[in-house]
């Protein structure tokens, strides 16, 4: 399994301003994702974070509001940006060792006020 | 794209039953299904996996069903204890390795 850490754990946050979330895996990794979670509800996909080239992201999620940053196998960046109230929630990043299993960070919590 | 539904959405057992969760997904192209255990303030934690090419695993009192035809899986606890207690999520592997989730089955083991 990958050990994958996430700074910071949570966060409150005004409206208007950013935030950035760090996911850091233990080994190299293949493939990393960023996922939100509101409460009391599923795990929808944010985008695919890829190694050198730019981030894939699922149909509703834009790269002006989530850019995302993947400069190494190891590590990647989420930024929300310019938040409003809806964007609270968790954000969780994976790792998949091309295996098909992912693993999960502890996920950062998000309010925005 | 691929869609993962999940059943049901709350499932309350007496400690030592069994409990059964299902979930169906539309992309026949679909070949990985894991199931993922979510306590409250915690990651999802992987339990159990099964690949498009076999029908059935088993890990101590967790066991896992595909049904490729039919394009559905099932989660089967045996004597649940009340540690068992917790979100548990069906999800499907689908192009670009991406992983769709079910809607999650919320289960409660009383004692």
């Amino acid at each position: 399994s990958a050990v994958i850490s996430q700074k910071p754990s949570r966060d409150i946050c005004q409206r208007g301003t950013s935030l950035t979330i760090q996911c850091q895996v233990d080994s190299q990794v293949t493939m990393m994702f960023w996922y939100r979670q509101q409460p009391g509800q599923s795990l929808t996909l944010i985008a695919t974070a890829n190694q050198g080239s730019e981030a894939t992201y699922e149909s509703g999620f834009v790269i002006d509001k989530f850019p995302i940053s993947r400069p190494n196998l190891t590590f990647s960046t989420l930024t929300v940006s310019n938040m409003s109230p809806e964007d609270s929630s968790i954000y969780l990043c994976s790792a998949d060792r091309d295996t098909d299993t992912q693993y999960f960070g502890p996920g950062t919590r998000l309010t925005v006020l | 794209g691929e869609n993962v539904e999940q059943h049901p959405s709350t499932l309350s057992v007496q400690e030592g039953d069994s409990a059964v969760i299902k979930c169906t997904y539309s992309d026949s192209a679909s070949n990985y299904f894991p199931w993922y255990k979510q306590e409250l303030g915690k990651r999802p934690q992987l339990i159990i996996d099964i690949r498009s090419n076999v029908g059935e695993k088993k890990d101590q009192r967790i066991a896992v069903t595909l049904n490729k035809t039919a394009k559905h899986f099932s989660l089967h606890i045996t004597e649940t204890q009340p540690e068992d207690s917790a979100v548990y999520f069906c999800a499907a592997k689908t192009d670009g390795n991406k992983l769709v989730f079910g809607a999650g089955t919320i289960l409660r083991v009383k004692s």
